[in-house]
């Protein structure tokens, strides 16, 4: 069964330094989206992304933040300068359309557990 | 009044038994309504979805949305040790932006 994977698992940054997390999503899917979830609260929406652009962002998704689709199978999120609050777990999701289009599933991957020290 | 509210649990039952998770929340313009598993160190799995309101049945799982009072439950019946998890309610407007609970903790013992 097609699913979405991330890399890596688990990323230790020092407070200042850039990161980079990636994701491949589900190969015929059209639309892409980051959450994260810090420990003991719920999942937040981050960003989706469809037709090469982001479609919408939430409030957390300031400049720090970008995304990117380099090639035809990875979706990236940067975030160019950590801070402390930004450890979480982050999740990327893909789904075939969007939930308005009929597609009411959207496919996590496994996340990566960013630690910001 | 946050936008999503469900209780966090811990729910904990017997094997076998119902189980009602339930959550409410504030925004009307919700019309698409989910309902997420996530073991643990997972990311979050859709089980059910609904829109507008209505039931919705999958097996062993029923989803109800009372947009009127605006609530939403999911019913497991005949729990199994598997089903424990975080079931995670997730909503959304007109929009791709899921709006999730924080998450209620089941445990289902043998």
């Amino acid at each position: 069964e097609p699913e979405v994977t991330q890399t890596p698992s688990h990323q230790v940054t020092q407070m200042g330094q850039e990161v980079i997390l990636r994701c491949v999503p589900i190969s015929n899917h059209l639309y892409f989206y980051w959450y994260r979830q810090i420990l003991g609260q719920k999942v937040e929406f981050l960003v989706s992304f469809y037709n090469n652009e982001i479609s919408e962002k939430s409030e957390i998704f300031d400049d720090q933040f970008s995304v990117e689709r380099p090639d035809g199978s990875n979706f990236t999120l940067k975030i160019r300068s950590t801070k402390l609050e930004d450890s979480a777990m982050y999740f990327c999701a893909s789904s075939e359309e969007g939930i308005t289009s009929g597609s009411e599933t959207q496919y996590f991957g496994p996340g990566t557990r960013l630690l910001v020290l | 009044q946050k936008e999503v509210e469900q209780d966090p649990g811990p729910l904990s039952v017997p094997e076998g038994a119902i189980v009602s998770l339930n959550c409410t929340y504030s925004n009307s313009a919700f019309q698409y309504f989910m309902w997420y598993r996530q073991y643990s160190r997972k990311g979050p799995e859709l089980l059910m979805y609904t829109y507008s309101s209505g039931n919705k049945e999958d097996g062993r799982f029923t989803a109800q949305v009372d947009k009127s009072s605006k609530y939403i439950s999911l019913f497991i019946r005949d729990s199994q040790p598997s089903d424990s998890a975080t079931y995670l309610c997730a909503m959304s407007a007109n929009t791709d932006k899921l709006i999730f609970g924080t998450g209620t903790r089941l445990q289902v013992f043998p």
